[in-house]
């Protein structure tokens, strides 16, 4: 595809589910980063891979959420025993490399845990 | 502190009004600075990079005073459809490979 695809657009979850959230970078674009973005606030980081490698998670809130890229294009983001405080829009992006360049961002997973 | 701080706004102005943004930014290291624009419910989508000369882009203009560590956004000639959400972004420290620090973003309205 042309842009960055996540899947799914929204997700509703019972508190306590597992989710695991898509994301299809541009096709050729080595560096993958997920963000969480609350309502009224900025995307905030939570994880960065190189190809297959995680390089980053840092900015992973807790050990329920975890990511993957295993084999350096589709990465999955997924969450554990899903909290209220999950809610939020899961934004992925990709850049063809990652120095300094502008990342291109999927629509987002908007995620409600219930 | 967070890192990169915008005023929230927001800011309503009129059709064919200029508008000014401003951010500042926390790490001094920092190497890349973007202005993204946000629509409601939608993905950030890259308005333009800062350069260290400033950078105009049609009806906008961008700022970057590294020894100040701020960046400005300018609109000239404001139009009903710059109505959005503009986020000032700084890339982050090394520990976080390049990924990118947002503000919490300016909102603006522009009114006919």
């Amino acid at each position: 595809g042309a842009g960055v695809s996540q899947s799914p657009r929204y997700k509703v979850a019972k508190r306590g589910q597992d989710v695991a959230l898509r994301c299809d970078p541009i096709s050729g674009h080595v560096s993958l980063f997920w963000y969480q973005q609350a309502l009224g606030q900025g995307p905030e980081f939570l994880t960065y891979f190189q190809n297959e490698a995680q390089l980053d998670k840092s900015g992973l809130p807790s050990d329920r959420f975890f990511a993957e890229r295993p084999e350096g294009s589709v990465s999955t983001l997924k969450i554990q025993r899903t909290q209220q405080e999950d809610s939020a829009v899961y934004l992925c992006a990709s850049t063809q490399d990652s120095l300094n360049q502008p990342q291109h961002f999927g629509d987002g997973t908007r995620l409600s845990i219930l | 502190r967070k890192e990169v701080e915008q005023d929230p706004g927001p800011f309503n102005v009129p059709e064919g009004a200029t508008v000014a943004f401003n951010c500042t930014y926390s790490n001094s290291a920092s190497q890349s600075f973007f202005w993204y624009r946000q629509d409601c419910r939608k993905e950030p989508k890259l308005l333009m990079s800062v350069y260290s000369s400033g950078n105009e882009d049609g009806r906008f203009t961008a700022q970057l005073n590294r020894a100040s560590q701020y960046i400005s956004l300018l609109i000239r000639d404001s139009k009903l459809s710059d109505s959005a959400t503009y986020l000032c972004v700084v890339n982050a420290d090394s520990n976080s490979g390049y990924a990118l620090n947002f503000g919490k973003g300016t909102s603006l309205l522009v009114t006919p």
